[in-house]
């Protein structure tokens, strides 16, 4: 089957660095997409990576290894704004999103 | 308006009745989806609309069915529904299908509540 991971739910502290992992194992590979979603919002688009390698957005990163399956989302900075859960999503050969469950990510004063 | 907007927010409906969910998009996109999220669970595709006609239905139970009279505007028809299909019901829209860069835009999403 085709499936996503990722931690359920982690907590860390304002100003600091964060690391959330996403591992699959899916039917192809045309790209990784990472979400943010606030409590009672819609998600919102992140980052998109193909390639190997990091792609940085401000205080953003997302980081991909395509022979690992493994993918992770590096926020620099944090802010209490950046409370919310996270998604990771890959786009299989047939450009289906194949979801994973989400990060949910608590920063704490 | 711009982006991509649900209503109502929140509904509460008994099993015996019938409601519908409204998704309007005025981003001059192609592609619409309706998605079921459920606490903890990853996200569960339903319907893909593609320039108006419908291209994915994942095993849905009829008590859903979809309606896309046009590209900007997609409904959820329900009918006698179950307490399990309680979840927040999120509408999205993408430019095109079929391509790896495949950006999706959601609503806000629809808080069911089934009695």
């Amino acid at each position: 089957g085709q499936n996503i991971d990722q931690p359920t739910e982690m907590t860390a502290t304002e100003g600091a660095i964060v690391q959330i992992n996403c591992t699959y194992q899916t039917s192809g590979f045309n790209g990784l997409f990472w979400y943010q979603q606030h409590a009672g919002e819609a998600p919102t688009f992140l980052s998109y990576n193909v390639l190997d390698g990091l792609e940085e957005k401000g205080r953003f990163s997302s980081f991909l290894s395509r022979s690992k399956g493994y993918s992770y989302l590096l926020l620099k900075e944090l802010q209490m704004k950046d409370s919310a859960s996270y998604l990771c999503a890959v786009s299989n050969s047939n450009y289906q999103l194949i979801w994973g469950a989400g990060t949910k990510l608590i920063i704490k004063p | 308006e711009t982006g991509v907007t649900q209503t109502p927010r929140h509904l509460v409906m008994g099993m015996t009745n019938k409601k519908s969910l409204k998704c309007e998009q005025h981003l001059g996109h192609n592609a619409m989806y309706w998605y079921k999220q459920s606490a903890k669970k990853p996200l569960e595709l339903m319907f893909v609309y593609s320039l108006e006609e419908r291209v994915e239905n994942n095993s849905v139970p009829s008590r859903f069915s979809p309606e896309c009279p046009n590209s900007s505007h997609l409904f959820l028809h329900l009918h006698t529904l179950q307490p399990e299909d309680s979840a927040l019901y999120l509408c999205a829209s993408s430019r095109d299908r079929g391509t790896g860069a495949n950006v999706l835009t959601f609503g806000a999403g629809s808080r069911l509540t089934v009695l």
